[in-house]
């Protein structure tokens, strides 16, 4: 079962412009996660923010979490033609006593140079 | 260095063949994951397990089988019963389950029916 939904599943920008990325959810979580993938590789954890977090930062990375809408975005500032990559988001349901992960479709990232 | 190694990169099916997928991790984490991957998709959970001698099925367990009988190993089998065995298979770790935090993935093995 897919918990998140990501929008857009494509995104294309300039580099040095800013990249937002959308996820939605359906059950109540304890954390939510973003993970990068570059083509062809193993994903590689960026972010996690918890239930009671509403918003973290982590070097040119932004995240919110809105329990209420059971949203969250990823914001990537001054972006990099090495942030070309496909974008996660995985959800930690509070259903779950096992700590799996949900992930969602992903949003495929091209910045040009 | 710690980490996460799946072998073999690449791996060729035939038909009505069993294959066995490799996961070993230097971590000391006490949870490990398979999911697959297709293109242009997200991951579905295969198993998972919290801790050795134990495992739970995920999503989409049919057609595959797990073990843990160490704690650093959690190999995967994609037996003739997997009908559609093509993708791209991620193991990942985690410390103890129930807490918050992020997986260590793999750098996956890509699987093709030939």
């Amino acid at each position: 079962s897919q918990q998140g939904e990501e929008d857009p599943q494509a995104l294309s920008i300039q580099e040095g412009e800013n990249a937002t990325m959308n996820c939605s959810y359906k059950t109540s979580i304890n954390n939510l996660q973003w993970y990068r993938q570059n083509s062809g590789r193993g994903l590689v954890h960026l972010i996690l923010i918890r239930s009671n977090e509403r918003e973290k930062h982590s070097g040119r990375l932004r995240v919110t979490l809105d329990t209420s809408k059971k949203s969250s975005s990823l914001l990537i500032t001054a972006s990099r033609a090495a942030d070309t990559a496909s974008y996660f988001c995985a959800t930690d349901e509070m259903r779950n006593q096992g700590g799996k992960l949900i992930f969602g479709q992903g949003t495929e990232l091209s910045v040009k140079p | 260095d710690g980490g996460i190694t799946q072998s073999p990169k690449y791996l060729f099916r035939k038909e009505g063949q069993n294959v066995t997928l490799s996961c070993e991790q230097n971590l000391n984490h006490d949870a490990m994951y398979w999911y697959r991957q297709d293109p242009g998709q997200g991951l579905r959970l295969i198993y998972y397990s919290q801790i050795v001698n134990d495992f739970q099925k995920g999503d989409i367990a049919e057609g595959y089988s797990v073990s843990r009988e160490k704690k650093e190993s959690f190999p995967l089998t994609v037996t003739s019963a997997q009908k559609n065995p093509t993708a791209f298979y991620l193991c990942a770790s985690s410390h103890r389950t129930g807490v918050s935090y992020g997986y260590t993935f793999g750098s996956g093995t890509r699987l093709t029916v030939v």
